[in-house]
């Protein structure tokens, strides 16, 4: 099974900074790692497919990059709807499918 | 735009059996493999199962292999997750997931439904 390690636990931001949230695979996933949002409440949200991909309807301000065991996800600027618990997801070597244990981006 | 509406979730004893659905509209719901997803309280999300199209290809969890049974009503656009043997540890919320692509083996998820709450307590 691959282990996908999120860091940090939280990011403490400002409206309009820049968040760098990173991902760790365990083993290679190659280039296919996906990143998803969510809000308390809801179901978790596409952002990210295949390290760069952005989903229909994603702002461009939210990029993703890296390849083989290390991932990032970027988001350039801060909108106040950004702020959420980030998923990283890997559909490399399944099953099983493998979450990350997420990444916490709060309001500073 | 794809929509997935779970049910069937509720308290429950441990050793007892339940049946989660999920119905399924605004897409072409026999074209696409499907998946179910839980997320505990507090924690990240953890596939369950996965059930292909056409249902030849069933891949579980470890930690539920034996216990739980996915199906699929393609004609009536509906998922059925059983779950039997329920334990403490199984409570979550449990989602059904639709992969990005048709006839995929490999998986993102572009739609999910609300989630359907399962608590297992004595």
């Amino acid at each position: 099974e691959i282990v996908l390690t999120q860091s940090p636990a939280t990011l403490s931001l400002s409206p309009g900074e820049r968040a760098t949230l990173s991902c760790r695979a365990s083993q290679s996933v190659i280039n296919y790692l996906a990143w998803y949002q969510q809000k308390p409440g809801q179901a978790p949200r596409l952002l990210i497919y295949d390290t760069s991909n952005r989903a229909t309807g994603i702002p461009a301000r939210f990029s993703g990059s890296g390849s083989g065991t290390d991932f990032t996800l970027t988001i350039s600027s801060l909108e106040p709807e950004d702020f959420a618990v980030y998923y990283c997801q890997q559909r490399y070597v399944w099953p099983p499918l493998t979450f990350g244990g997420g990444t916490k981006v709060e309001i500073k | 735009q794809a929509q997935l509406v779970e049910s069937g979730g509720g308290v429950v004893q441990p050793g007892t059996s339940l049946r989660l659905y999920c119905a399924a509209s605004a897409f072409t719901f026999s074209s696409h493999g499907m998946h179910w997803v839980r997320q505990a309280p507090g924690k990240g999300p953890e596939w369950v199962a996965f059930l292909s199209h056409d249902g030849r290809t069933i891949y579980y969890a470890d930690a539920v292999k034996g216990r739980f049974t996915v199906s699929r009503d393609n004609s009536k656009n509906t998922l059925f997750l059983d779950m039997n043997s329920l334990r403490a540890d199984d409570t979550a919320v449990y989602y059904c997931a639709k992969p990005l692509w048709e006839y995929s083996y490999g998986e993102v998820f572009d739609y999910w439904g609300q989630g359907t709450l399962v608590t297992v307590s004595s």
